[in-house]
Formats: structure tokens, C-alpha cells, sequence
């Protein structure tokens, strides 16, 4: 069955940087395109990066561009979120999404979700 | 970016009642509309897509309509596990984007 992971959360200063991982399982990870999803303490949902089947096509939300990096490594079935220059309002649960299908752009399948607090 | 509108913000029903959600969208997103289930402590879960579409698993009590910027999910005859909030999500155009949910509490 279907299983995304996410790992790598925790406690970091402001200005601090941390790097999360999705590790992937259950399906071909190479044939779907990925996604980023956090959601602040009590509040909504913000998808904040996404990136192709292959990689080379990759969007961000203007309230992490130039600060985070979506990659992946389709060998190791796994997605990663380079965070830099983290700030108090980052602070949030991140999922990593996949679509339902492979050609599909809602998101079908949805990991466990890993906590980021910014705090000095 | 698109702006999701849900209302209301809290809808109180009692067990076995119809509950009734709204999402608006800021401009039109076709029929590119999810509908999303989340539980306290859980990840969100797909219900409806393609605005009126249930995802597998998704029983019968739940169905989506709508199309354009204006788009309902209706819960036919809410059981007790119902309970929880609601988002709508358009997937026409990056960023794809969220209303701010719906909570369906027990009246």
C-alpha cells in the first residue's frame, strides 16, 4: 500500500535551516509528481512546493521561494525540503502529498505529517 | 494567487441531519475542486475531486457539486464520525490553495 514518511522536524532558531524528508514506498515514485503541504498550529492548509515526476519542473509559493528546496532522488524513492533562513511563522506540520493518480493533481495520499518549530 | 472563501465557518448539526458546505473561489477554477477531511491529529483525507467526484472508500452520504467559483459539499445524514473539518481545494493553478475549512460540530 501506498506509505509516505515524512522525517527530519524539530526545534530551530530562527535564521536556522533543517532539511525534511519523505521517504516513499508502495508505487513507482519516479511516475508522480510531489508536493509540500504545511499547516501552521490551528490553522489551514498551505501547499508550498511542488515538483515534477522527473524533477525538472518545480514551483514554489511566494511565501518560501528563495528560502526552500524542493528536490528528489527517484533512486532512493524520496522527497526532501531544504528550509533556510527559517522564521517564527514557518512554524507549522509539513506533509508531503502525492497525487491520486499519476496524471492527477489532487492529492490522494498524504504522509503522517512532521512538526517545525522556529523559536529562539 | 486564487483565494478559496469556505462558509460557514462553524456549522453545528445533530447526528443523522444534512449538512450543507460552500466554497468560493476568488476566480473561476473549473471543475478543478477537492474536497478534504481532517481529523485533530490526522492528516487531511481526499473526499470529492474533479468538484463532484468521491474518491474510493468515500461513502455515499457525502457528494460534491458545482462548478466555476461556486461549489457545495453536502453530508446527506451526518454519522459520528463525520465530525471534523472541512477544506475545499483548487488545483486549476499553481499555487494551488485552500479555503480556510469548515468545522462540523455536534449540535
Amino acid at each position: 500500500q501506498v506509505q509516505l514518511v515524512e522525517s527530519g522536524g524539530g526545534l530551530v532558531k530562527p535564521g536556522g535551516s533543517l532539511r525534511l524528508s519523505c521517504a516513499a514506498s508502495g508505487f513507482t515514485f519516479s511516475d508522480y509528481f510531489m508536493t509540500w503541504i504545511r499547516q501552521a498550529p490551528g490553522k489551514g492548509l498551505e501547499c508550498i512546493s511542488h515538483i515534477s515526476s522527473s524533477g525538472s519542473a518545480i514551483y514554489y509559493a511566494d511565501s518560501v521561494k528563495g528560502r526552500f528546496t524542493i528536490s528528489r532522488d527517484n533512486a532512493k524513492n524520496s522527497l526532501y525540503l531544504q528550509m533556510n533562513s527559517l522564521r517564527a511563522e514557518d512554524t507549522a506540520v509539513y506533509y508531503c502529498a502525492r497525487g491520486l493518480y499519476s496524471s492527477a493533481w489532487f492529492l490522494g495520499y498524504w504522509g503522517q505529517g512532521t512538526l517545525v518549530t522556529v523559536s529562539s | 494567487e486564487i483565494v478559496m472563501t469556505q462558509s460557514p465557518a462553524t456549522l453545528s448539526v445533530s447526528p443523522g441531519e444534512r449538512a450543507t458546505l460552500s466554497c468560493r473561489a476568488s476566480q473561476s477554477v473549473s471543475s478543478n475542486l477537492a474536497w478534504y477531511q481532517q481529523k485533530p491529529g490526522q492528516a487531511p483525507r481526499l473526499l470529492i475531486y474533479g468538484a463532484s467526484t468521491r474518491a474510493t472508500g468515500i461513502p455515499g452520504r457525502f457528494s460534491g457539486s458545482g462548478s466555476g467559483t461556486e461549489f457545495t459539499l453536502t453530508i446527506s445524514s451526518l454519522q459520528s464520525e463525520d465530525f471534523a473539518v472541512y477544506y475545499c481545494q483548487q488545483y486549476n493553478i499553481w499555487p494551488w490553495t485552500f479555503g480556510q475549512g469548515t468545522k462540523v460540530e455536534i449540535k
